[in-house]
């Protein structure tokens, strides 16, 4: 079945240390993003990928790094710049023209200690 | 400043009983709205596209409608495994998503 895996569902850090999550989606989508969600607050774009390597910042992009090596892959690094790294992150996949039907893998949750 | 704002945060419903929910935004160059259904602890789940005002779109007990300053999702007769939060996301001129903060259906039976 195509979709969108993302690892790790659940993670932990301690602070300090950098994580990064994987995202890697076999639906043969050229545009692929990452948000945040945070309770009581909507979706906020992290960064997004319309072609492989290249990449743009989104609202919230301080404290994280992207790369695009891949069509497949678009990991997310959170850094020890992150303020408040504690939230679920979601990596989303679409086809080209249709940027708002978005498809979406099941999320990692990030937890800093 | 574009904005997408979503009521009520929380809706609890008897199965059985209609209601709506709404999305009503202020974008500088609307280009589409979206509704998508997330499940607890999961990825949120594409539902309807609605592009101009006057469009409606059905998905089985869903129907979404749009206006120039508004979209509603009507649920008719919910059943409990509608239960989840709906979230209203506006595709604008720049070419980017703004999500609302959802409204969290809850259907009791």
């Amino acid at each position: 079945d195509g979709g969108i895996t993302q690892s790790p569902k659940y993670l932990f850090r301690k602070e300090g240390q950098n994580v990064t999550l994987s995202c890697e989606q076999n639906l043969n989508h050229d545009a692929m993003y990452w948000y945040r969600q945070d309770p009581g607050q909507g979706l906020r774009l992290i960064y997004y990928s319309q072609i492989v390597n290249d990449f743009q910042k989104g609202d919230i992009a301080e404290g994280y790094s992207v790369s695009r090596e891949k069509k497949e892959s678009f990991p997310l690094t959170v850094t020890s710049a992150q303020k408040n790294p504690t939230a679920f992150y979601l990596c989303a996949s679409s086809t080209p023209g249709e940027t708002g039907e978005l498809f979406f893998g099941e999320g990692s949750r990030l937890t800093v200690l | 400043e574009d904005q997408v704002t979503q009521s009520p945060e929380a809706l609890r419903l008897q199965e059985g009983e209609s209601s709506s929910l709404n999305c009503s935004y202020t974008v500088s160059g609307l280009r589409g709205l979206f509704w998508y259904r997330q499940d607890p602890g999961k990825g949120p789940e594409f539902l309807f596209t609605l592009y101009s005002a006057g469009e409606e779109k059905e998905k089985e007990r869903l129907k979404a409608t749009l206006t120039k300053k508004e979209s509603f999702l009507h649920i008719t007769a919910p059943k409990p495994e509608d239960s989840a939060t709906y979230l209203c996301a506006v595709w604008r001129s720049q070419g980017n998503l703004i999500f609302g903060k959802g409204t969290k259906l809850s259907v009791k039976p």
